[in-house]
């Protein structure tokens, strides 16, 4: 069965700090990837998503992610983030076109002004 | 687009009632997605349909959890004799057709509390 691991539960950084949640799946064929944003009090977004090609990903906000495939991970990186970053951020992974997601537990990121 | 939408946003019940929540998907969206997310989790995994066709349920989906999407369009989800394990947040998403076939959009979610 697929699973999707985060291996950070809560984040706390302060503004300018750099960023990296990691995401490690479990599944041998070909996957795709994303990753969604939960900004307090709204709806899941997606922040990005990664289907086949270069395996470095760039989404919304300046965060991008790098699938690995080795190592069946799909990290998420932002150089230097805001306040305004505060929010849950969920990897997930689909097996097939269309079908469903499986999602990680979530990291809970809280950024210090 | 005007995005996913789900009602009733919030809904209370006593433990054994029957509830119904609503997911509008948006406009000529083909797939739609049912998942439910408990405190601290990631979404699960409940049930899709493509048109009216359910084309895959979870185990998760006991025999009082039913869904429909009769035309297509809208659906409905229905939990009877609800549990108090059943509390959580309901959301649902909508996938178009073609290329963006992958993208899913969620909407607000129905938070259920069962007392």
């Amino acid at each position: 069965a697929q699973s999707v691991s985060q291996h950070n539960h809560h984040v706390i950084l302060s503004e300018a700090a750099s960023l990296e949640l990691g995401c490690n799946y479990s599944y041998g064929g070909t996957v795709n990837l994303f990753w969604y944003v939960q900004y307090p009090g709204q709806h899941l977004q997606l922040l990005l998503k990664y289907f086949s090609g270069d395996p470095l990903v760039k989404g919304i906000k300046g965060f991008e992610a790098e699938f690995i495939k080795s190592k069946f991970s799909f990290n998420l990186r932002k150089p230097s983030v805001q306040w305004s970053d505060t929010a849950e951020y969920f990897c997930a992974v689909r097996a097939n076109q269309g079908g469903k997601l499986i999602f990680g537990q979530g990291t809970e990121l809280s950024v210090k002004p | 687009d005007t995005g996913v939408s789900q009602n009733p946003r919030h809904k209370i019940t006593k433990r054994g009632q029957n509830v119904t929540f609503r997911c509008d998907p948006i406009s000529e969206h083909n797939r739609l997605y049912w998942y439910r997310q408990t405190l601290g989790q990631g979404p699960e995994f409940l049930t899709y349909f493509q048109n009216e066709a359910q084309l895959e349920k979870s185990r998760l989906l006991s025999d009082r959890f039913s869904a429909e999407r009769p035309k297509g369009s809208f659906s409905t989800l229905e939990i009877q004799r609800t549990e108090q394990g059943d509390s959580a947040m309901y959301l649902c998403a909508s996938s178009p057709t073609g290329f963006r076939l992958n993208e899913q959009f969620f909407g607000p979610g129905t938070r259920l509390t069962v007392l």
